[in-house]
């Protein structure tokens, strides 16, 4: 069955330093990956997403993230961090290629502080 | 824009009280999604719609019914509350691309953060 794990519950990074938010994934076939972004009493938003090609993709609001097949990893990056990127971060797999049945992983929390 | 609204914010209900959560998406979008977000859990499939009156169980269906008369409105039910439902509760959607490829994109609402007491 389609997997993805989160290890982290909170990421906490000063100001201007780079972060990194971390996801793990197990699926049968090639992987659809995926970021979601949750900031305080509002819905989630699509941040990025992973169907094939590069493996470093780019999304939204200076995110990016790194595919790394060997290692089965997803992690989600920014190079600087703002204290506006406190929020809850979602990482996901799709089930199948052919439905947009998603699995969640448990969410994490980033803080960043000034 | 796409606007996925959710017809309550907030939401105190009793034990055994029949419960509708609504959901409206305002661009034409084939498929609709019901999710529960816990801490610790993540988000968590309940049901989805992948069409007018076809439905599909989630990870999570026990204790909940869902509704889709139009394609715009995609309705959740608790036939029964219990205090185990309280949560939060997101409506997503999303449309599928000419050939039959999604965009690979939800649309979440704002969420009901449901209370039973």
């Amino acid at each position: 069955a389609q997997s993805v794990a989160q290890p982290e519950d909170q990421v906490n990074v000063a100001e201007g330093n780079p972060l990194t938010v971390k996801c793990t994934y197990s699926v049968s076939g090639n992987p659809y990956l995926f970021w979601y972004v949750q900031y305080p009493n509002r819905g989630l938003q699509f941040l990025l997403k992973y169907i094939t090609g590069d493996n470093l993709v780019k999304g939204s609001y200076g995110f990016e993230a790194e595919f790394n097949k060997s290692q089965t990893s997803f992690h989600l990056k920014k190079p600087s961090a703002l204290v506006s990127d406190s929020a809850l971060y979602f990482c996901a797999v799709r089930v199948s290629y052919n439905t947009d049945k998603l699995i969640f992983g448990t969410g994490t929390r980033l803080q960043v502080f000034p | 824009d796409v606007k996925v609204t959710q017809s309550s914010r907030y939401l105190v209900k009793r034990t055994g009280e029949k419960v509708f959560l609504e959901c409206v998406q305002d661009m034409d979008h084939e498929n609709m999604f019901w999710y529960r977000q816990d801490p610790g859990l993540g988000l968590r499939l309940i049901y989805f719609s992948y069409d007018v009156k076809m439905k599909e169980k989630g990870d999570i269906p026990e204790g909940y019914s869902v509704s889709r008369e139009k394609k715009e409105r995609f309705s959740l039910i608790l036939e029964s509350a219990s205090t185990n439902q309280t949560s939060m509760y997101l409506c997503a959607s999303s449309f599928w691309l000419a050939g039959g490829r999604s965009t690979d994109t939800q649309y979440f609402g704002p969420g009901t953060r449901l209370t039973v007491l």
